[in-house]
């Protein structure tokens, strides 16, 4: 079946410690994006990939980091400079450029806990 | 001020309830509006789409935007437990950037 896989869907960390999220789509999807969802606050984006080798900050990027060097993969790492990074963390996709207007398609999400 | 205002909740209703969830925005330019569905501890899913003004229905479910108050509404007639969940509004531009809101949890009870 066609989806976004995230991995793991649970993290633990030690303060200190970076850690890398993974997302993989087999859906033949130009851009992908990486989102943080906090209770109360909604979905804030980190960054977006509109094209293979190529990505953008978002509204939240620092201590974060990401690369885009296949269609199907857009990996986050969540570095030790992130200063609350415990919280809910969403992939998602869509076809078209980043500018399409269309769906975004998300995976089940990676919940991080820093220790 | 926020882009896009939610009211989180929760709120809680008996089932076969009529529903209104509800989202104020800012930005005049935006002219697509989503409604996502999340499931608790799950990727949010598109449950509703719209373009500028006016009514969408699809089953039980009524997006209604209007854009001279920045106004945007889900309604859910005859709920149902399974639409416990958390309904986030998400507007956009011809950007293609989706703003979300904080998200609604609702809760129905059988």
């Amino acid at each position: 079946d066609g989806g976004i896989t995230q991995s793991p869907k649970y993290l633990f960390r030690k303060e200190g410690q970076n850690v890398t999220l993974s997302c993989e789509q087999n859906l033949n999807h130009d851009a992908m994006y990486w989102y943080r969802q906090d209770p109360g606050q909604g979905l804030r984006l980190i960054y977006y990939s509109q094209i293979v080798n190529d990505f953008q900050k978002g509204d939240i990027a620092e201590g974060y980091s990401v690369s885009r060097e296949k269609k199907e993969s857009f990996p986050l790492t969540v570095t030790s400079a992130q200063k609350n990074p415990t919280a809910f963390y969403l992939c998602a996709s869509k076809p078209g450029g980043g500018g399409n207007t269309g769906e975004l398609f998300f995976g089940e999400g990676s919940r991080l806990t820093v220790l | 001020q926020k882009e896009v205002e939610q009211d989180p909740g929760p709120l809680s209703v008996p089932e076969g309830a009529i529903v209104s969830l509800n989202c104020t925005y800012s930005n005049s330019a935006f002219q697509y509006f989503m409604w996502y569905r999340q499931y608790s501890r799950k990727g949010p899913e598109l449950l509703m789409y719209t373009y500028s003004s006016g009514n969408k229905e699809d089953g039980r479910f009524t997006a209604q935007v209007d854009k001279s108050s920045k106004y945007i509404s889900l309604f859910i007639r005859d709920s149902q437990p399974s639409d416990s969940a958390t309904y986030l509004c998400a507007p956009s531009s011809n950007t293609g950037k989706l703003i979300f809101g904080q998200g609604t949890t609702l809760q129905v009870k059988p």
